[in-house]
């Protein structure tokens, strides 16, 4: 079967730092995504890994380490427009399946 | 590009009628997937096709769900009969597949279909 972990809620403070986990156990594995989801809104990608290691992109990066089955998205200086939800997704080769979602509350 | 247009945004609806919600993938793009979205199940996978052949429908929750995809920039999601159960957004993505580090892979979502089903 098919597995995604991840946190249900996050709350910190703008200009701080917050690390999303999210862990996996899939048939197969072809990449991971993570996507970011506002109320009422579309997922819009974030970040993409295939590769271990770390992939960085503005104030956000993910981490993927295969051999653990985990990844996390680390946010910098957060603001208040980062509330929203994150989806990490599994691309199995054939498909794209998602976690549950983490919902980030930023409050000033 | 316009994206990935779904239609209609909302949907009401009463129990045991017929919905048909509807796709245009962005131009191009081979894989088209459907997905539902509750709060409590999250993001769930109902059908995807490849090249608009149906590759994998062991998402759809039951008989009273149809998928068809006639041609590359079209596709339907039918629910016949509705039941207040089905109440949520509907959303379609879509996709170049391919593999490796590229820009492939990366489904885009349309706005969604907001299914309420009294």
């Amino acid at each position: 079967g098919q597995n995604i972990d991840q946190p249900t809620e996050m709350t910190a403070t703008e200009g701080a730092i917050v690390q999303i986990n999210c862990t996996y156990q899939t048939s197969g594995f072809n990449g991971l995504f993570w996507y970011q989801q506002h109320a009422g809104e579309a997922p819009t990608f974030l970040s993409y890994n295939v590769l271990d290691g770390l992939e960085e992109k503005g104030r956000f990066s993910s981490f993927l380490s295969r051999s653990k089955g985990y990844s996390y998205l680390l946010l910098k200086e957060l603001q208040m427009k980062d509330s929203a939800s994150y989806l990490c997704a599994v691309n199995t080769g054939t498909a794209l399946i998602f976690g549950k979602g983490t919902t980030l509350s930023v409050s000033s | 590009d316009a994206g990935v247009i779904q239609s209609p945004r909302h949907e009401v609806t009463e129990m045991g009628q017929e919905v048909t919600l509807r796709c245009k993938p962005i131009s191009g793009h081979n894989s088209l997937f459907w997905y539902r979205q509750t709060m409590m199940r999250g993001l769930e996978l109902l059908i995807y096709f490849n090249n608009n052949v149906p590759i994998d429908d062991s998402g759809m929750p039951e008989d009273r769900f149809s998928a068809k995809m006639p041609n590359a920039s079209f596709s339907t999601l039918k629910i016949q009969p509705s039941e207040p159960r089905d109440s949520a957004v509907y959303f379609c993505a879509s996709r170049v597949t391919g593999t490796g580090r590229s820009g492939a892979n990366v489904l885009t979502f349309g706005a969604g279909s907001r299914l309420t089903v009294l």
